[in-house]
């Protein structure tokens, strides 16, 4: 049973417009939210993240908000740049334990 | 500051072999988490370390084990080497237990292939 959810694997965006990257999850405690970037055979790089008590938080081009009582949480990139394209993960956590629960990844393509 | 550092970067081994990889955190960090990346089942978290002692584990059997020094490095073990073994294994550090923060950072990973 899948707790956090990216039902779009993949998402292709044009240089400059908006590139907006989803994720639902269903257990309802999550107490944190992460979206982290990835390359092929490289580590998540960790880009911006969302504590449950706020509904947006913004870090430059970077914007995540929060949906509590729909259970959604979306990144918004904004100008979106070909460096951008890359595999986009969510993840949740519970402040109890060290676990992060990761959804399959978003993959990004930003075309110039 | 440097960032966490895994080693080796890549490992071939035979099925029945184990193996043990290396992670060195964030310089102050003292929370290590390890987790496994496979194309079929994503990324899945095997355990955390916090000051030396283990305090969360996922789901894998006991072949995948763990430990953290007194500086905070941490290794995995892996036992008995199976075919679905083969995956990349990234090590992540945070402040969790040190403040209110929260946010993991990756290493590059190892990648693990088993023939």
């Amino acid at each position: 049973d899948q707790q956090v959810k990216q039902n779009s694997p993949s998402l292709s965006v044009q240089e400059g417009r908006i590139s907006i990257l989803n994720c639902d999850y269903t257990n309802s405690m999550f107490d944190y939210f992460l979206w982290y970037k990835k390359y092929p055979a490289e580590g998540p790089t960790f880009l911006i993240s969302i504590s449950s008590i706020k509904d947006k938080n913004e870090d430059g081009r970077f914007t995540v908000f929060l949906n509590k009582s729909a259970k959604h949480l979306s990144l918004h990139i904004v100008p979106s740049q070909p460096g951008d394209s890359a595999v986009y993960f969510c993840a949740a956590g519970l402040g109890s334990q060290g676990n992060l629960i990761f959804g399959k990844g978003t993959k990004l393509s930003v075309k110039p | 500051k440097a960032g966490v550092t895994q080693t080796p970067r890549y490992l071939i081994k035979t099925r029945g072999q184990q193996v043990t990889l290396s992670c060195s955190p964030i310089s102050g960090h003292r929370s290590v988490s390890w987790y496994q990346q496979t194309p079929g089942q994503g990324l899945q978290f095997l355990f955390e370390y916090f000051s030396e002692t283990q305090r969360n584990k996922g789901n894998f059997p006991g072949r995948f084990s763990g430990r953290q020094f007194s500086n905070s490095r941490s290794e995995m073990n892996v036992s008995t080497l199976e075919l679905g073994d083969s995956a990349l294994y990234l090590c992540a550090s945070s402040l969790r237990g040190q403040g209110s923060s929260y946010e993991q950072y990756f290493g590059p990973g190892t990648r693990l292939t088993v023939t």
